[in-house]
């Protein structure tokens, strides 16, 4: 398997602008978590789905962050209007239901200018 | 991370020992993962914790203990590449729910 798959692996936008982060998580697998990383705050959980649905959505930081799983091989983590503390690296990561290791993708590193 | 607590930073020297302490609220409560994340890369699991005791694998080994809720990571043999942050995160999972958090990493710089 590819692992799990992010895309893109740099965003640089301005504020204001929508922001669309993508994930293919490993196949199989049952949970998928998004993560965003800054030096202050360290990896914080956003939100995670359990078989499509989401699960825990209370990281999400304000209305304006949104995601959706529309099937088991898709997501998507929405920042609509995007703002330059949104800054961060995100990461998608991906398990199978029983299993102990969480498999992370490459991350997107978003910069908003 | 929320109510994990790990050293911001850490030195030691090649070939040497070092242990990375973490704290974690005993609330709630399955089980203790080690990650590791080089600079830039994406976080890669190390080790999981779920009963007391020490988990021995090759040079790294993780020690937890759930009532005063404490582990550590203990790199035998520190080599250049250990260089990174490692992270301490703990879970809870349940019907349907699997809820892993992170502590902020400690960096540790292995120097010659």
């Amino acid at each position: 398997d590819a692992g799990v798959i992010q895309s893109p692996r740099h965003e640089v936008t301005e504020m204001g602008q929508e922001v669309t982060l993508r994930c293919k998580p490993i196949s199989g697998h049952d949970y998928l978590f998004w993560y965003r990383q800054t030096m202050m705050r360290g990896l914080e959980l956003l939100i995670y789905f359990n078989n499509n649905v989401p699960i825990d959505d209370s990281g999400m930081p304000e209305d304006r962050f949104s995601a959706k799983m529309p099937n088991a091989s898709f997501s998507t983590l929405k920042i609509q209007p995007s703002e330059p503390r949104d800054s961060a690296v995100y990461f998608c990561a991906s398990l199978r239901q029983g299993s102990t290791e969480a498999f992370f993708g490459q991350g997107t590193r978003l910069t908003v200018v | 991370g929320q109510n994990i607590d790990q050293p911001t930073e850490m030195t030691a020297t090649e070939g040497a020992i070092v242990q990375i302490n973490c704290t974690y609220q005993t609330s709630g409560f399955n089980g203790l993962f080690w990650y590791q994340q080089h600079a830039g890369e994406a976080p890669t699991f190390l080790s999981y914790n779920v009963l007391d005791g020490l988990e021995e694998k090759g040079r790294f080994s993780s020690f937890l203990s759930r009532s005063k809720g404490y582990s550590y990571l203990l790199l035998k043999e520190l080599q250049m590449k250990d260089s990174a942050s490692y992270l301490c995160a703990r879970v809870y999972s349940g019907a349907g729910s699997y809820q892993l958090t992170f502590g902020k990493g400690t960096k540790l710089s292995v120097i010659p």
